[in-house]
């Protein structure tokens, strides 16, 4: 079984570029988080989807961030006109269910922009 | 009031001490409460979860403290490995919502 898998690991994005991050939830669980973590600071929630759902995007930055889990593939986190304060580590995690249940992390994308 | 603080130390310690972590949570309706482990530039890996009860997984021991809204994690033993940050993290439950994470507490054992 599979953990959660997350790629590219790392993304090398010029100002103003888009950045496009990838998560695979492990087999069976249908929650998905996203997480940002700068250099030496701690985890900052983004944003929780279910399948075709958000279900809390209260972390989301309002402007450039976007994120969605398809009925089919991956959840994608997407970043437009990236900035330099965009550099950080984002990590996917996903759970069974959403109420107390445990989550599993993947490796997480490194993101610099240079 | 931030949602989860913890002492971000770091709390450095020689081998075989027993080092405790405490942390505290503004939201009283949280109902589940979990440790998780973070190694330099790696992801958060589950430590144990955190019960009514109290719970002990070998060397380690998570307490709860509803009333005071405090969590606390107790390492007996130390070793090198168990140099990583510890995350405190705390989930409200309700109509689905994500894990709030703590800083972190950062523990450096040394020999």
């Amino acid at each position: 079984n599979a953990g959660v898998m997350q790629n590219p690991r790392h993304l090398v994005r010029r100002r103003g570029q888009e950045a496009r991050l990838r998560c695979s939830p492990m087999k069976g669980h249908s929650h998905v988080y996203w997480y940002r973590q700068l250099p030496e600071e701690g985890l900052k929630f983004m944003v929780y989807l279910q399948k075709e759902n958000i279900i809390d995007e209260s972390g989301m930055p309002k402007e450039r961030f976007s994120a969605e889990f398809p009925k089919e593939g991956p959840s994608i986190l997407r970043i437009q006109q990236v900035v330099r304060g965009d550099s950080a580590a984002y990590f996917c995690a996903s759970s069974e269910g959403g109420r107390g249940v445990e989550a599993f992390f993947g490796q997480g994308t490194r993101l610099t922009v240079v | 009031r931030k949602e989860v603080e913890q002492d971000p130390g770091p709390f450095n310690v020689p081998e075989g001490a027993t080092v405790a972590f405490n942390c505290t949570y503004s939201n009283s309706a949280s109902q589940s409460f979990f440790w998780y482990r973070q190694d330099c530039r790696k992801e958060p890996k589950l430590l144990m979860s955190v019960y009514s009860s109290g719970n002990e997984d070998g060397r380690f021991t998570a307490q709860l403290n509803r009333a005071s809204q405090y969590i606390s994690l107790l390492i007996r033993d130390s070793k090198l490995s168990d140099s990583a940050t510890y995350l405190c993290v705390v989930n409200i439950g309700q109509g689905g919502t994500a894990l709030i994470f703590g800083k972190g507490t950062t523990l450096s054992v040394s020999s």
